[in-house]
């Protein structure tokens, strides 16, 4: 079932870092890819998200890049500070139905 | 304004009972989406709900079920309790249907013995 790829399974970078998650999926008829950040205890939180027809999005420090032609996005974190510690999940949905989540990255930030 | 409501939080229930989770979406919010989340598989899809009728399904075998009420309050079920069942179970609301932005509850953790 898992349509959505998603690398590395935990990740950790020191303070200012920049963190990078990927993604990978294999229906190109998906056409909404967003990130969710989740906290111990809480729901997944949508961050940013992208459609297909740019290649980048940046939200405050959170960047998304997009490679249509490789059917890969990935999650950038600018200046990352220990509160970005958390899961992220990449998903990717086809006329926004059927959310299809990645596995989830586990980040964690040194101070 | 509220934010989606998931009740009961945390329930332990043995093998071969039944189970029934509910889910209170955000207000003017008809759309309403079950995720099942587990450390091995992430967050899969079980299934939506609009206007009270199932739209989407996940591959999930039939022993899992929900419903919509008119006010757009959803419950879902799972009967004949396994082991592997054991997960957080999460709602999401959604404006309207097709959408893609979900705004999820805290979960409800299931764990099965």
């Amino acid at each position: 079932q898992q349509q959505v790829k998603q690398s590395p399974q935990s990740l950790i970078v020191q303070k200012g870092g920049i963190p990078i998650i990927n993604c990978a999926y294999e229906n190109t008829a998906f056409d909404y890819f967003p990130w969710y950040q989740q906290f111990p205890g809480k729901g997944p939180a949508l961050l940013i998200a992208i459609r297909p027809d740019v290649s980048e999005k940046k939200e405050g420090r959170f960047t998304i890049s997009f490679n249509k032609s490789a059917k890969q996005f990935s999650l950038h974190i600018m200046d990352s500070q220990p509160g970005d510690s958390a899961t992220y999940f990449c998903a990717a949905s086809r006329d926004n139905n059927d959310m299809r989540f990645g596995a989830g990255t586990r980040l964690t930030v040194k101070p | 304004k509220a934010g989606v409501t998931q009740t009961p939080r945390y329930l332990i229930k043995t093998r071969g009972q039944q189970v029934t989770l509910s889910c209170s979406p955000i207000s003017g919010h008809r759309s309403v989406s079950w995720y099942q989340q587990t450390p091995g598989q992430g967050l899969q899809f079980l299934f939506e709900y609009f206007s009270e009728t199932q739209r989407n399904k996940g591959n999930f075998p039939g022993r899992f079920s929900g419903r919509q009420f008119s006010n757009s309050r959803s419950e879902m079920n799972v009967s004949t309790l396994e082991l592997g069942d054991s997960a957080l179970y999460l709602c999401a609301s959604s404006l309207q249907y097709p959408t893609g932005e979900l705004f999820f509850g805290e979960g409800s953790r299931l764990t099965v013995l």
